[in-house]
């Protein structure tokens, strides 16, 4: 079985400042991990991905995700954040051989001015 | 990039009416579809796979004559709400993915409010 954790329910940072959100997963294989965001009243959208490679990946609007196999976490990141970055960020995970993705349950970001 | 396209937007119903809500790919194919249930604040439940040409994989207490699923075409799954009653509103939301490429994001439609009252 897959699991995604996602400890926080709510992050708050300033403007301007580094932001992170946690992630960590439970998976018997190798796992795809994958960042999506959710505005209000509308579906998510893909943000990035880790497949394999470099254990950074940059993806969009500036965010990135640093996979690290021994913590089995995959922390997404912004250097500077924007307001507009206030949304609902789920971590994803499947299972290279599975169909179906497990979501945590969601961390809601908030950045004030 | 991948449309997914979901229909409609938002939909008030009655008690004991049935609902039925699209969700389309638009510029893909896709053999299989995922239908999810979100409540207020709360993360997605996968309530069951969309199957092109066969049933559909429901999880475990999602009622299967309650939530009927069809997957006639490459390209359209739909999701029936029958009788609804106002413990079903909740936010819908569907999903799809290239198929062959294992590891292809999800792209999601924008979801369905569905109020039932």
């Amino acid at each position: 079985a897959q699991s995604v954790a996602q400890p926080e329910d709510q992050v708050n940072v300033a403007e301007g400042n580094p932001l992170t959100v946690k992630c960590t997963y439970s998976v018997s294989g190798n796992p795809y991990l994958f960042w999506y965001v959710q505005y209000p009243n509308r579906g998510l959208q893909f943000l990035l991905k880790y497949i394999t490679g470099d254990n950074l990946v940059k993806g969009s609007y500036g965010f990135e995700a640093e996979f690290n196999k021994s913590q089995t976490s995959f922390h997404l990141k912004k250097p500077s954040a924007l307001v507009s970055d206030s949304a609902l960020y789920f971590c994803a995970v499947r299972d290279m051989s599975a169909g179906k993705s497990t979501f945590g349950d969601g961390t809601t970001l908030t950045v004030k001015p | 990039g991948a449309v997914v396209s979901q229909h409609p937007s938002r939909v008030i119903c009655k008690s004991g009416t049935s609902v039925k809500i699209e969700c389309r790919s638009l510029d893909f194919q896709a053999t299989t579809m995922f239908w999810y249930r979100q409540f207020p604040k709360k993360s997605l439940m996968l309530m069951a796979t969309s199957n092109e040409g066969s049933k559909a994989t429901y999880e475990q207490g999602v009622e299967k004559d309650k939530f009927l699923i069809n997957h006639a075409s490459l390209t359209l799954s739909t999701l029936t709400v029958t009788s609804a009653h106002p413990e079903d509103s909740s936010f819908y939301i569907c999903s799809a993915r290239f198929e062959g490429i294992g590891n292809s994001p999800l792209h999601f439609g924008n979801g369905t409010r569905l109020t039932v009252t």
